[in-house]
């Protein structure tokens, strides 16, 4: 069975320092990981996703994030925030299934608030 | 290319009242997708169908019929509608590739409110 949890609800930085998003994850074979960003009052963005090839993967907007097995992490940072990146930020977790498909968990999300 | 779109975008119904939500995609995909969003809880998998002619159900399906009218199209029934169900809905498609890797596309979301 897979699950995910992002371990904190809200995230206050100011702009120009760096962010960090934490997710870990459960997982009974090698999963797939993604992060998705939604802005207020719109829809789900993917940011970056890993499938097993380089653990550090890098998506838009200067967000990159690393898989690490041995602490079943998959962090989301950016090496300086802007006020633009305020929004809920998702983490999700995919196995495949026995009949090949796929059927993601989503963790409940981290609000990123960002100060001038 | 619209990508997925999703109708209505806002709705506001009565206890009792039933409506459908209607979905559709044009990047032929084969699998297709309900969520709903609860704050706080981030998204939870409604249905979902793989492929054309087959539904499941997925962590929360009570109160909920789906059908996966052709390879675009992904409706999601609310027979009776409760206050409970005041949520955001999301329809999503699946794009697989051949190394199994798979981007999931996200449609605007419609806004419901049970009275």
């Amino acid at each position: 069975a897979q699950s995910v949890t992002q371990l904190d609800s809200h995230v206050s930085v100011s702009e120009g320092t760096p962010v960090l998003l934490r997710c870990n994850y459960s997982s009974s074979y090698s999963p797939s990981l993604f992060w998705y960003v939604q802005h207020p009052n719109k829809g789900l963005q993917l940011l970056l996703k890993y499938t097993s090839a380089a653990t550090l993967v890098k998506g838009i907007n200067g967000f990159e994030a690393e898989f690490k097995k041995s602490e079943t992490s998959f962090h989301l940072t950016k090496p300086s925030a802007h006020m633009s990146d305020a929004a809920e930020y998702f983490c999700v977790v995919s196995d495949p299934t026995s009949g090949g498909s796929y059927i993601p968990t989503f963790g409940r999300g981290t609000s990123l608030i960002v100060h001038p | 290319n619209a990508g997925v779109t999703q109708t209505p975008k806002f709705q506001v119904l009565k206890t009792g009242q039933s409506m459908t939500l209607q979905c559709a995609q044009d990047m032929n995909h084969n699998s297709m997708y309900w969520y709903r969003q609860d704050p706080g809880m981030g998204l939870r998998l409604i249905y979902y169908s793989a492929s054309e002619g087959t539904t499941d159900k997925g962590e929360v399906p009570n109160g909920y019929n789906v059908s996966r009218l052709n390879k675009r199209e992904f409706s999601l029934r609310l027979e009776s509608a409760a206050p409970s169900q005041t949520s955001v809905y999301f329809c999503a498609s699946v794009r697989a590739s051949g190394s199994g890797a798979y981007t999931q596309y996200f449609g605007p979301g419609t806004r419901l409110t049970v009275l």
